[in-house]
C-alpha cells in the first residue's frame, strides 16, 4: 500500500485558516486521497476525499497538488472544535483496509 | 439511524480471560472492520468483512476471532487476553463495493480495553 508523510503536530489561532499537508509520492493512478480526523476519546470521521481535482465541502477544502504526490487539508477558520489528529490516507480498494499514519495533531490556540 | 455501535465502551480483563467485543451498523453497510489503536498511534487494521459470512484477516490478527452471520453485526471475540492487547477497538463500516469508488468509512465510539 502506497504510505502516506505528514507533520507530526501543528498549531494554529482560532479563526485563521490552517494548511495541513501530506505527501504521498508513491500514489499510484487509482489511489483517492482520504481525511479523517479524530477528535480527543471519539472515533475517526470523514473530513474530505479527491482524486485529482481540488475538492470543497462544508468542512474543508482539499488542494491536490498536479501531480498527485502531495495534498493539502484547508480548513478555512479554525475553531476550537477543529483540534484533533488529522490523517492523510490513500484508498484503492473501494474505501476498506485503510492504512492509518500516525496523522498530524493540530492544536488551535484561542 | 445510531450508525456504528460498539459495546462496551470500557472493559478490564486479568491475563488470559476471553471476552467478546460488540459491533452493530443499521446502514445496510457491507463492508465492517476491526481496528485497535495504541497510545500515540494511528489505527491498525485487526479482521475485515466484506459481506456476511466472509471474514478475512488484517494487518495484526494474532489474538482475536472475528465471524459475520448478519450484515449488522460483526463481534470481536478475544481468546486469552494478554496484556499487549490492551488498546483501544474501533468498529468500522462502510458500502464497500456496492459503494463504488471512496466511499466514506463510519466508526464507532470505541471500547477501552486493559487487560491486567
Amino acid at each position: 500500500d502506497a504510505k502516506t508523510t505528514q507533520p507530526n503536530s501543528m498549531e494554529s489561532n482560532e479563526e485563521e485558516p490552517v494548511h495541513l499537508p501530506c505527501n504521498h509520492s508513491t500514489i499510484s493512478g487509482t489511489d483517492y486521497i482520504h481525511w479523517y480526523r479524530q477528535l480527543p476519546s471519539q472515533g475517526p470521521e470523514y473530513v474530505i476525499h479527491g482524486l485529482t481535482s481540488n475538492v470543497n465541502n462544508r468542512m474543508a477544502s482539499l488542494a491536490i497538488a498536479e501531480d498527485r504526490k502531495s495534498s493539502t487539508l484547508i480548513l478555512h477558520r479554525a475553531t476550537l472544535r477543529d483540534a484533533a489528529v488529522y490523517y492523510c490516507i490513500l484508498e484503492n480498494n473501494y474505501g476498506q483496509n485503510f492504512v492509518f499514519g500516525p496523522g498530524t495533531r493540530l492544536s488551535v490556540l484561542p | 439511524n445510531a450508525g456504528v455501535t460498539q459495546t462496551p465502551k470500557f472493559q478490564v480483563l486479568k491475563t488470559g480471560q476471553s471476552m467478546t467485543l460488540q459491533c452493530a451498523q443499521d446502514m445496510n453497510h457491507e463492508y465492517m472492520s476491526w481496528y485497535r489503536q495504541d497510545p500515540g498511534m494511528g489505527l491498525r487494521l485487526i479482521h475485515y468483512s466484506v459481506g456476511a459470512g466472509i471474514t478475512d484477516q488484517g494487518e495484526v490478527p494474532n489474538g482475536y476471532n472475528v465471524s459475520r452471520s448478519t450484515t449488522e453485526d460483526f463481534p470481536l471475540r478475544l481468546l486469552s487476553a494478554a496484556p499487549s492487547q490492551t488498546s483501544v477497538y474501533f468498529c468500522a463500516s462502510s458500502r464497500g463495493l456496492a459503494g463504488g469508488r471512496a466511499n466514506e468509512q463510519f466508526f464507532g465510539p470505541g471500547t477501552r480495553l486493559t487487560v491486567l
